[in-house]
């Protein structure tokens, strides 16, 4: 099973600052016969589902506002938020889907400072 | 607009059976892939499994000998039953659009405690 892993596991930015959150799977998810890396990236806020934000590693969903952007190929993967609002506070997962089971990272809190 | 709705009892009791139904709207229940995703309590998402309409299924290792998942095209609805239950399978349960790729579409979740 791939396993993936997320650091930090909290962080606290201030309002309009810039917010990483880093991503790491134990093996490649990148596929090479068609070059994608099959990883995607969910922000799940208190008391709702998580919402898909991000596929292909970069890919952003529609309707997701483009503060929100997907880097990294192989094993490392980088979420960016380029200018944090009050409304992205929530809890972030990655999740591979190279391989099943699926597989989740733990999930990064992210806070306003 | 795709639709999930999870349903079923939100309290079992230790080593008995967890059933849960979604019911699909807004799409045929043969256009995709159909997951589980559970949440325990302030903690992080768990893959359960997914379930194609011919039958095609794939579980999460740690969960496989004790789920069951099932499609109902005459219902639009999709199921999932685990087995000899205890207190580490309270969690919220959802049911997800998708299982081969990224997971788009989500119920909003059902609250299940096992406790006698």
């Amino acid at each position: 099973d791939i396993v993936m892993t997320q650091s930090p596991g909290s962080l606290a930015v201030s309002l309009g600052e810039r917010a990483t959150i880093n991503c790491k799977s134990s093996q490649s998810i990148l596929y090479s016969s068609n070059n994608k890396n099959y990883l995607a990236w969910y922000q799940q806020k208190p008391g709702q589902p998580p919402k898909l934000l991000i596929y292909w590693a970069s890919t952003r969903e529609s309707g997701v506002p483009d503060r929100f952007s997907g880097s990294g190929s192989g094993t490392d993967f980088t979420l960016t938020i380029s200018s944090l609002q009050a409304e992205d506070v929530a809890v972030y997962y990655c999740q591979q889907y190279y391989s099943t089971p699926l597989g989740f990272g733990p999930g990064t809190k992210v806070d306003i400072k | 607009q795709v639709q999930l709705q999870e349903s079923g009892p939100g309290l079992v009791k230790p080593s008995e059976t967890l059933s849960l139904t979604c019911s699909v709207s807004g799409t045929s229940i043969s256009s995709d892939y159909w997951s589980w995703v559970r949440q325990p309590p302030g903690k992080g998402l768990e893959w359960i499994g997914y379930i194609y309409h011919s039958g095609t299924i794939s579980y999460n290792t740690s969960l496989k000998s004790r789920v069951t998942t099932s499609v109902d095209t005459s219902k639009n609805q999709f199921s999932l039953n685990l087995r000899s239950v205890t207190a580490a399978d309270t969690a919220v349960y959802y049911c997800v659009k998708g299982g081969k790729e990224w997971l788009r579409t989500w119920g909003q979740g059902i609250l299940v405690t096992v406790s006698s």
